[in-house]
């Protein structure tokens, strides 16, 4: 099974307009993080915003916030007042911490964002 | 520029050829990653050291794949007998944590190597 599923390979939305980027994910251990990254075409990572298992309330970072459903396995990002800039691959990735070991990432295949003007 | 630096941006190499690529972790960091990314796929793992060693190592990284992290500093990559399988973006990143887990990690613009 997927461990992370983003189910919207392309996304448009219009400047100024808010949006919000699909994340599930799957795991039995009960700690863990999840990130968000921007991936624009020059290829950088570029950390957005991080959600902890334990964290009771949901993250935000500037115009970035996470909605995170803990029960349903759902960690949305809903970017808000969107710039045409924020056109890029966004990729939702997940640290299980449980086990004594590399805390590596794994990601989901990514949404493509398309800021119209 | 305080970030993870790659070297060099761009590979173009001929089938069965070895290539090294290099990265330099932010200073202060005692995490390494090595991911590698496909078109149309998010990154996936490839291996991971904590300072000079080098605990992890996925499936996906096959015999012909090295990894390096002479003194905890800066890491490299090697392919040897290059496929164009390997055809891929090749990404680094690094994070600090004295225990446990630790928050983000930091990825470099990456390598994109072509196997022609």
């Amino acid at each position: 099974a997927q461990k992370i599923t983003q189910t919207q390979p392309g996304m448009f939305v219009q400047e100024k307009e808010a949006v919000t980027l699909d994340c599930t994910y799957d795991t039995s251990d009960p700690s863990y993080g999840l990130f968000w990254y921007k991936q624009p075409s020059s290829g950088e990572m570029i950390f957005l915003i991080y959600q902890g298992s334990y964290d009771q309330q949901n993250a935000t970072e500037g115009r970035y916030s996470l909605n995170f459903q803990k029960a349903r396995k759902s960690a949305n990002l809903v970017i808000s007042a969107s710039q045409l800039g924020d056109s890029a691959m966004y990729f939702c990735a997940m640290r299980e911490d449980s086990e004594a070991g590399s805390y590596q990432l794994t990601f989901g295949k990514g949404t493509k964002l398309s800021v119209i003007p | 520029d305080t970030g993870v630096s790659q070297d060099p941006r761009h590979k173009i190499t001929k089938r069965g050829q070895n290539v090294t690529f290099r990265c330099d972790p932010i200073s202060e960091h005692n995490r390494l990653y090595w991911y590698r990314q496909t078109l149309g796929q998010g990154p996936e793992f490839l291996t991971y050291f904590q300072n000079e060693a080098q605990l992890e190592k996925s499936r996906l990284l096959s015999d012909r794949f090295s990894a390096e992290r002479p003194k905890g500093s800066f890491s490299t990559l090697e392919i040897q007998r290059t496929e164009q399988g390997d055809s891929a973006m090749y990404l680094c990143a690094s994070s600090f944590s004295t225990t446990g887990a630790s928050a983000e990690a930091f990825f470099g613009q990456g390598t994109r190597l072509t196997v022609v």
